[in-house]
């Protein structure tokens, strides 16, 4: 079945860091792949979002390029704020198009220290 | 846009007993979807809506579970004889149906604790 892949975590960063957060999946299909950001107290926010190869999803500094030759979709971000912590997770929708559920990986948190 | 609303966000029960949760979606929103969470893992999909049909349903939704949307808007779930192993987040998505990569907005869900 589908899946995706996250690397482990927690990840703690100095503010200003660069961030890359590794995301690999598995899917019989092309899927859409999107990120997934939960602050403290809150509910799941989408983060930004690609639905073909090479595309590029951004928002809020963040970027993720879709690759399919990697069935990869990594999260980057020049440079953290302390703002920036939170639980990450990449998702990816049923590869079929019906957009029907989301799979989800396991989430990693981000501490941004001052 | 008001968002995806949920009741209660806190409910805490004995084992045995049944409950009831409240998911509202945003109003324009045709598909409805609900997750279960646990510690330190990613959302799992237990079933999803378009208008007032259900139309798919997890392995994970056992049947203890049932959810119902019966006008096409909001939607409940309940759990009945709940286990110790129900304890989760439980989340609620909308979405539009529609053309690829439709986002799926998300409520900030219930907690349910099993006593």
């Amino acid at each position: 079945g589908d899946s995706v892949t996250q690397m482990e975590g927690p990840v703690t960063l100095s503010e200003e860091a660069f961030l890359t957060i590794n995301c690999t999946y598995t899917a019989t299909g092309y899927p859409s792949l999107f990120w997934y950001v939960q602050y403290p107290g809150e509910g799941l926010q989408l983060l930004l979002k690609a639905t073909k190869a090479d595309d590029k999803g951004s928002n809020k500094g963040f970027e993720a390029t879709y690759r399919k030759e990697t069935t990869s979709f990594h999260l980057e971000k020049g440079s953290v704020q302390v703002s920036d912590s939170a639980v990450y997770f990449c998702a990816l929708s049923d590869p079929t198009g019906a957009n029907s559920k989301l799979t989800f990986g396991k989430g990693i948190t981000l501490s941004v220290r001052p | 846009d008001t968002g995806v609303s949920q009741n209660p966000r806190h409910k805490i029960t004995k084992r045995g007993q049944n409950v009831t949760f409240r998911c509202d979606p945003i109003s324009e929103h045709n598909r409805l979807y609900w997750y279960r969470q646990t510690l330190g893992q990613g959302p799992e999909f237990l079933t999803y809506f378009q208008n007032e049909a259900q139309l798919e349903k997890s392995r994970l939704l056992s049947d203890r579970f049932s959810a119902e949307r019966p006008k096409g808007s909001f939607s409940t779930l309940e759990i009945q004889r709940t286990e110790q192993g129900d304890s989760a987040m439980y989340l609620c998505a909308s979405s539009l149906q529609g053309a690829r990569g439709q986002p799926q907005h998300f409520g900030d869900g219930t907690r349910l604790s099993i006593l």
